[in-house]
């Protein structure tokens, strides 16, 4: 059964960088598949924050875009999630998912579901 | 944005009851529509993809049906271990919108 496992610092500060790692075990990610992040806050719910394909393609949620970057390191079986200029706003349920996608063609891609969820990490943003 | 809707928000049943939980999307998303179970301090796990499909391990007493903007997340028979909170989730496009939720609660 795949695993994932977020990891990283439950505290930050307000305008600093939100890092969070995901590990990934029992599965390869440079196989296949997309790999994501969501977030889930009392006041918002549940928000996808963006995915990465092994081979580096990123899709970012447009309210977060300027903010976010998702990156895959293969070698370690994992991929992070970079969240600049956090505030209050961004204090969520940070949970790493793969997400299964279907392809059309050579170039075209639809998202579909996430079919394995890590248990998530929560992240309080505050001075 | 696609905006999902689920009722009711709250729904306290006894074991052994039919539970009947409601999602509608402000537009059609066709049949891209999954259900997820969530316990606390655990991730989603993934029950129903496609809208009528249950994902593996799942059991048959969970059922999704519906296209469109309506759809239906049913178990037919409530177990102990079924209270939890219920969302639903369109992938129609790469938001995937999640609803707010519905929590089975033991009555």
């Amino acid at each position: 059964q795949v695993q994932l496992q977020e990891s990283g610092p439950g505290l930050v500060k307000p305008s600093e960088t939100l890092s969070l790692t995901c590990a990934v075990s029992q599965y390869s990610i440079s196989t296949d598949y997309h790999w994501g992040w969501i977030r889930q806050s009392p006041g918002k719910g549940l928000e996808w924050i963006g995915s990465i394909y092994h081979r580096g393609g990123t899709y970012y949620t447009p309210s977060l875009k300027s903010r976010v970057t998702i990156s895959v390191d293969t070698s370690k079986n994992q991929f992070s999630l970079k969240l600049s200029s956090v505030t209050a706003a961004d204090t969520a349920v940070y949970y790493c998912a793969r997400r299964v996608y279907k392809r059309l063609t050579t170039t075209i891609i639809v998202p579909q579901w996430f079919d394995y969820w890590g248990q998530g990490i929560l992240v309080t943003v505050s001075s | 944005e696609i905006v999902m809707t689920q009722s009711p928000a709250t729904l306290s049943k006894s074991p052994g009851e039919r539970v009947t939980l409601s999602c509608r999307a402000s537009q059609s998303v066709s049949s891209n529509l999954a259900w997820y179970q969530q316990k606390p301090g655990q991730g989603p796990r993934l029950l129903i993809y496609g809208g009528s499909t249950r994902a593996t391990g799942i059991p048959a007493r969970f059922s999704g049906s519906g296209s469109g903007t309506e759809f239906t997340l049913t178990i037919s028979s409530l177990q102990s271990e079924d209270f939890a909170v219920y969302f639903c989730q369109q992938y129609n496009n790469w938001l995937g919108t999640f609803g707010q939720g519905t929590k089975v609660e033991i009555k």
